[in-house]
């Protein structure tokens, strides 16, 4: 079946913009993760999602990023008024669910803010 | 707070030349230990999943194990086909959180 997709792969945008990425998780799978992967850095954890409950939102970094996951399917990470900082590899990830299920990564997003 | 620190950072071998990676780790009860492999511009690619002190897991030329303090894949006659870089993560029983190491980036020599 069909892996975990990413739009758009590559995004480059201006400082202070807004930029939506997206992530559509495998069929089936209840838990979906977000992380961002900075050159020379391990993954960091942003925002998990599992079934209907509340998200945990500890990883996300300030204010300016937000997700929401929709009918418990798409998400979108939204990031507001971007920063040079943002710029990175912001990979998404869906298990089958709660327990020690291992994740499906899609190909990621590289954002690069100018 | 939960960590995981991979070592070598980066390793290079001849082709045939057997190596070992190391994972040491630092949870609150250990749910889960995994490996993934990440190709340059690709997502990591899950290879294995541990679970208690002792377990060991195969496939081709990769054997992951596991102590109480850290994980080991060791890769049996390396091809250049493997050279990428090797991810570990763990999973503990206090939050939702996987939390990755920055991974061993080998290089396997023709």
């Amino acid at each position: 079946g069909a892996g975990v997709s990413q739009s758009p792969s590559n995004k480059v945008t201006e400082k202070g913009k807004d930029v939506e990425l997206r992530c559509d998780p495998i069929s089936g799978h209840t838990a979906l993760y977000w992380y961002r992967q900075s050159l020379g850095q391990g993954l960091e954890f942003l925002i998990y999602f599992q079934g209907n409950s509340a998200p945990d939102k500890s990883g996300l970094p300030s204010d300016r990023f937000s997700a929401e996951r929709t009918g418990g399917s798409v998400s979108t990470l939204t990031i507001q008024r971007t920063q040079q900082e943002d710029s990175a590899v912001y990979l998404c990830a869906s298990s089958f669910g709660q327990g020690p299920y291992e994740q499906y990564f899609g190909p990621g997003t590289r954002l690069t803010v100018t | 707070e939960d960590q995981v620190t991979q070592s070598p950072e980066a390793l290079r071998l001849q082709e045939g030349e057997s190596s070992s990676l190391n994972c040491s780790y630092t949870v609150s009860g250990l749910r889960g230990l995994f490996w993934y492999r990440q190709d340059p511009g690709k997502g990591p690619e899950f290879l294995f999943t541990l679970y208690s002190a002792g377990e060991e897991k195969e496939k081709e030329r990769l054997k992951a194990t596991l102590t109480k303090k850290e994980s080991f894949l060791h890769i049996t006659a390396p091809k250049p086909e493997d050279s990428a870089t090797y991810l570990c993560a763990v999973q503990g029983y206090t939050g939702n959180q996987f939390y990755f190491g920055t991974g061993t980036s080998l290089t396997v020599i023709p």
